[in-house]
């Protein structure tokens, strides 16, 4: 069965701190996709990145990175210097080959950024 | 270039009543998708539909819910008697292409139900 798992329910960090949100998924396919979506305090969600699992390559974007290793099947995200408007809830999605429109997400976490 | 459009964002119903949520999707897009987040919990996928076609409700409770998405106009979810478990975030998503293809699905604001 498919399943996303985030296990840290809340994180607290101070501006300028890096932090590492983790991820890990369970599927039997062995075509399917990782994406990391980002909710705020307003509400909307806000998509950052989608991965396939044939692209282990790691991904940066500004201050944003994520290490895709299918060996310990995780999809990690690094904020690096932190800022408050980080604060939000964080979700990691999982959709396989076969029916790769239904987005399976984990729990969410949520990240507090202190000035 | 707008984005995927709902509304209401908010939506108060008394028990018994209906709700009506309406979704428009980015333009260009085809495929619209429904989840439903429950309070502190992740989104749960509900169906997915393309213009004029149910291609897959299963994650739909089998009563009072439906949904549509007509050749013209949004998409609607559909909530009859609603009931306090029913209170919720409902998010609409909306991608290019569908099913085989896995196209970033974009989320609209979602309509927050609250159900009294």
């Amino acid at each position: 069965a498919q399943k996303v798992t985030q296990a840290q329910t809340e994180i607290s960090v101070v501006e300028k701190e890096d932090v590492t949100l983790d991820c890990v998924y369970e599927t039997r396919d062995t075509t399917y996709y990782l994406f990391w979506y980002k909710q705020p305090p307003s509400g909307e969600l806000v998509f950052l990145i989608r991965r396939n699992s044939f692209d282990e390559q790691n991904e940066i974007s500004g201050r944003y990175s994520w290490n895709f290793q299918k060996s310990t099947s995780s999809f990690n995200f690094t904020i690096t210097a932190s800022q408050v408007v980080d604060s939000a809830v964080y979700f990691c999605a999982l959709s396989e080959g076969g029916s790769s429109y239904k987005l399976i997400f984990g729990s969410g976490t949520r990240l507090l950024v202190r000035p | 270039n707008a984005g995927v459009m709902q509304n209401p964002r908010h939506l108060v119903r008394r028990r018994g009543q209906e709700a009506r949520l309406r979704c428009s999707p980015m333009k260009g897009h085809s495929h619209v998708y429904w989840y439903r987040q429950l309070p502190e919990e992740g989104l749960k996928f509900m169906v997915y539909l393309q213009k004029e076609n149910i291609i897959d409700e299963s994650g739909m409770p089998k009563e009072r819910f439906s949904a549509e998405f007509p050749k013209e106009g949004p998409s609607i979810l559909r909530i009859q008697q609603v009931v306090r478990g029913d209170s919720a975030a409902y998010f609409c998503a909306s991608s290019p292409t569908g099913a085989g293809s896995a196209d970033t699905q974009y989320f609209g604001p979602g309509t927050r139900l609250t159900v009294l």
